[in-house]
């Protein structure tokens, strides 16, 4: 069965470093999606992504994050700057026309 | 604006004994339901989903959730429990449009005594 897939499974970081986040939807999905969650926290909504653009963000999507789908396979998120509460799971998720989205298994990110 | 409300962040249950998980939202459109399950270290699992049409719905491991209008709820219950139910449970909710950004309450960790 196809699935959504995420690299690294965790990765640790200093506080100002740059971490790009990658994830490879399943073929055929047509919407793109990041979601975080916080250590013991809901799962947050970040932003989503369709036909090459954003289509809707959230207010914790600020300027030091970026999203691309650089080929097409590929779906990134970037942090440029990294804060210490930027440490969360970071969770891809993809869909096609229908309701139903598909989660990756996370990455792990850990900001020190 | 459209939200979540889980009651219980936690749960427990001797195994055989019945699951229900709460689940209220609020929602300004006709919503979309849907139940994830997260076991330890992995990600999320679609359990099962409330779109349109027929208001009980059955989803894996024997999972099924009701939607009511009336009482903006869609509880999750399993008759039996088994030891590997244990995981936490979000709900969530989202509304129709391109987006369809997932909207999640704060989850209900469910643990099983045997």
């Amino acid at each position: 069965e196809p699935e959504v897939t995420q690299t690294p499974s965790h990765q640790v970081t200093q506080m100002g470093q740059e971490v790009i986040l990658r994830c490879v939807p399943i073929s055929n999905h047509l919407y793109f999606y990041w979601y975080r969650q916080i250590l013991g926290q809901k799962v947050e909504f970040l932003v989503s992504f369709y036909n090459n653009e954003i289509s809707e963000k959230s207010e914790i999507f600020d300027d030091q994050f970026s999203v691309e789908r650089p080929d097409g396979s590929n779906f990134t998120l970037k942090i440029r700057s990294t804060k210490l509460e930027d440490s969360a799971m970071y969770f891809c998720a993809s869909r096609p026309y229908n309701y139903e989205q598909y989660f990756g298994p996370g990455t792990r990110l850990t900001v020190t | 604006a459209q939200s979540v409300t889980q009651l219980g962040s936690h749960v427990s249950v001797s195994e055989g004994a019945l699951v229900l998980l709460r689940c209220n939202y609020s929602s300004s459109v006709p919503p979309y339901l849907f139940w994830y399950v997260q076991y330890p270290n992995q990600g999320l699992q679609l359990l099962l989903k409330y779109t349109t049409g027929a208001t009980l719905v059955k989803g894996i491991n024997g999972f099924e959730a009701e939607f009511k209008k009336s009482e903006t709820s869609f509880h999750l219950t399993k008759p039996s429990a088994h030891m590997s139910d244990a995981a936490e449970y979000f709900c969530a909710v989202s509304a129709s449009g391109s987006a369809q950004k997932l909207v999640f309450g704060q989850g209900t960790r469910l643990t099983i005594n045997p």
